[in-house]
């Protein structure tokens, strides 16, 4: 079975520019959530998604932070513009439904210079 | 709000020892508690999951406790080796039931 995939792995930007995230969640899994995760902490929930609608979107820095989830399958996760302090892993995740076990991307790394 | 405490962030032992973790919760009781392992440069791993209506889980070496009175949860790996090394998470959902929240984690070091 396929995992999680995020794109890209790593990415390095300038503050002020935007950048976009990308994930596909496993087949058939209708919870898909982003997290922020910054060095020595543990993941921040920022927008869970239950299919292609938004469960929690309350921890989202919403005047630069957007996701959508077109069709209920892939989502991207898109910053602009960017701060010095949204350097962090960014993880999504997906499980069956809002009750089951989260399976996890790779993440991506994001640094803003 | 709900808040989840770690409260080591470092868990350094022997190799054959038995690791201990805690992870306290605030405010209201989940309905479960999940944990997960977390290798540097990965994402987290989903170990085990136990409902308020379990005292106790197991799985091969790991066992987990969740005790709703004192709002813990205790996880323990047994016989511990080097390759357990790695950080801990434990996660429940929040009151309204709308998002999965993390705690910070404890590290655990196991040496040979």
């Amino acid at each position: 079975e396929a995992g999680v995939a995020q794109s890209p792995r790593y990415k390095i930007i300038e503050k002020r520019q935007s950048v976009a995230f990308w994930c596909n969640p496993i087949s058939g899994h209708a919870t898909l959530y982003w997290y922020q995760q910054i060095l020595g902490q543990g993941p921040k929930l920022l927008i869970q998604f239950q299919n292609n609608g938004v469960v929690d979107d309350s921890q989202l820095p919403k005047d630069r932070f957007s996701a959508e989830r077109l069709k209920g399958v892939d989502s991207t996760l898109k910053i602009q513009p960017a701060k010095l302090e949204d350097s962090a892993v960014y993880l999504c995740a997906s499980s069956l439904d809002l009750r089951a076990e989260a399976f996890f991307g790779q993440g991506t790394r994001l640094t803003v210079v | 709000s709900q808040k989840i405490e770690q409260n080591s962030e470092a868990l350094n032992i022997q190799e054959g020892k038995t690791a201990t973790l805690t992870c306290n919760y605030t405010n209201y009781s989940p309905a479960y508690l999940q944990w997960y392992r977390q290798d540097p440069g990965r994402g987290p791993v989903f170990l085990l999951l136990i409902r308020e209506n379990e005292k106790e889980k197991r799985k091969e070496r790991l066992k987990v406790t969740f005790d709703t009175t004192l709002k813990q949860s205790l996880f323990h790996i047994t016989a511990s080796q080097p390759a357990d090394s790695a950080t801990y998470l434990c996660a429940l959902l929040n009151q309204a039931g709308t998002a999965l929240i993390f705690g910070k984690g404890t590290t655990l070091s196991v040496s040979s």
